[in-house]
């Protein structure tokens, strides 16, 4: 059982450039998040989907998009990347959005922009 | 504002003695509660959580105590093994809200030799 796997691991990118990072999870969850995670920071939000077919911003959703291309993937793309996105940025899945119950993490994609 | 701290941002002990690692929260709202591990390189893996009609909860090897009165959460982890060396997150969210768990930012648990 795969869990939530995330690809690329790892990616460097000049300042302007843009990608799409991939995630997809395999548990049947309804609901799926990206985070970023900077030192000291702890784990931001940076948009949600909660079912197939909506999304939502969290707390820091500048700079990034997102689209749930069906009820396992869920991507985040950078258009214009900037130094200030140098982060790590974890997927995570839910059984549901609005229910007490654990969120998965994949193990992340290190970026960097420079 | 809201907010999810833990008291100290490293911790070490002694293999086989007992951990504790602590989190304060904010928001009175807040009735569910959760911890994460996270090792070097790896995304934050569940723990344990806990809902705010208990305040206490036990797992294997690990204790999650929930203080409301004092919005205080506490994590505890017997006989600490070189595995558990990680750094340790809380979160919280108001049931049934729109809002998503909020995570504090870790405490770095070191076990040593």
């Amino acid at each position: 059982n795969a869990g939530v796997t995330q690809t690329p691991k790892f990616q460097v990118l000049k300042t302007g450039q843009s990608m799409t990072l991939q995630c997809a999870q395999d548990m049947n969850h309804n609901s799926m998040y990206w985070y970023r995670q900077d030192p000291g920071m702890g784990l931001r939000l940076i948009y949600y989907s909660a079912s197939e077919g909506t999304t939502d911003k969290g707390e820091v959703p500048n700079g990034y998009n997102v689209s749930r291309l069906n009820k396992r993937e869920f991507s985040l793309r950078l258009e214009s990347a900037a130094p200030s996105q140098t982060s790590v940025y974890f997927c995570a899945s839910r059984i549901t959005t609005g229910d007490n119950s654990p969120l998965h993490f994949g193990n992340g994609t290190r970026l960097t922009v420079t | 504002g809201e907010s999810v701290g833990l008291h100290l941002p490293t911790l070490s002990v002694q293999e086989g003695d007992n951990s504790i690692i602590n989190c304060a929260y904010s928001n009175s709202a807040s009735d569910y509660f959760i911890w994460y591990k996270q090792e070097s390189g790896k995304g934050p893996q569940f723990i344990i959580d806990i809902r705010s009609n208990m305040d206490k909860r036990q797992g294997q090897r690990v204790t999650v105590l929930l203080n409301k009165t004092v919005k205080h959460l506490s994590l505890q982890i017997a006989a600490t093994q070189p595995g558990d060396s990680a750094v340790y997150f809380c979160a919280e969210k108001p049931t049934g809200s729109a809002r998503q768990l909020t995570f504090g930012s870790g405490t770095q648990l070191t076990v040593l030799p």
